[in-house]
């Protein structure tokens, strides 16, 4: 398997402009989390689904955040309208935690934004 | 979510040993993960614990965990240059499927 792939690894933008991550987990996997890192807040969970259905939303930071997951190879975080604050690394990560077993989350390379 | 705490920074000699420590809130965690993070890239699974072991044991890594104080450490044998990242300690929360993330020791090894 390729592991969680992500894109783009890098978007720089201007302010106000939209921007959008994709995620695409790993076959088979049924839950799928979005990770905010910053160098002052370190790693933030902002929202994980399962099975497509967002779970826990709470982290995310404010209404100009949004996540969908339309099926379960694909999801996408969009920011509108961006600001310089957002700039972070973002990272997907997707786990398959079964009976008996771990809930081991295996992460993608992340998206580097910066929001001039 | 609670907070899982680790001191930030951590440098070691090339062959000494590293201990990286962590402490944690949720007693009802089920697993114990150790994660490391290279530079520009994402976090690699390291190892975990079960919450009903002491110890574990995986080549050149020892994972001790004292559910009493909920203290949870990671030491490296032979450290190496290679070994020269961010590892992050973490919980299993409530939910039981997200997790709860310190905010990682970055160690350092010098020649």
């Amino acid at each position: 398997d390729a592991g969680v792939i992500q894109s783009p690894r890098h978007e720089v933008t201007e302010m106000g402009q939209e921007v959008t991550l994709r995620c695409k987990p790993i076959s088979g996997h049924d839950y799928l989390f979005w990770y905010r890192q910053t160098m002052m807040r370190g790693l933030e969970l902002l929202i994980y689904f399962n099975n497509n259905v967002p779970i826990d939303d709470s982290g995310m930071p404010e209404d100009r955040f949004s996540a969908k997951m339309p099926n379960a190879s694909f999801s996408t975080l969009k920011i509108q309208p961006s600001e310089p604050r957002d700039s972070a690394v973002y990272f997907c990560a997707s786990s398959s935690p079964l009976v008996g077993s771990t809930d081991t989350q295996y992460f993608g390379p992340g998206t580097r934004l910066t929001v001039l | 979510g609670e907070d899982v705490e680790q001191s930030l920074f951590l440098s070691v000699r090339e062959g000494d040993s590293s201990v990286i420590n962590c402490t944690y809130t949720d007693s009802s965690s089920t697993y114990l993960y150790w994660y490391k993070q290279e530079p520009g890239a994402g976090l690699q699974l390291l190892t975990y614990i079960f919450s009903n072991m002491d110890m574990k044991q995986d080549q050149r890594l020892t994972v001790l965990l004292n559910k009493k104080d909920k203290h949870l450490s990671l030491r490296i044998a032979d450290t190496q240059t290679g070994d020269s990242a961010i590892y992050f300690c973490a919980e299993s929360m409530d939910s039981g499927y997200a997790l709860n993330f310190g905010k990682g020791t970055s160690l350092l090894v010098t020649p």
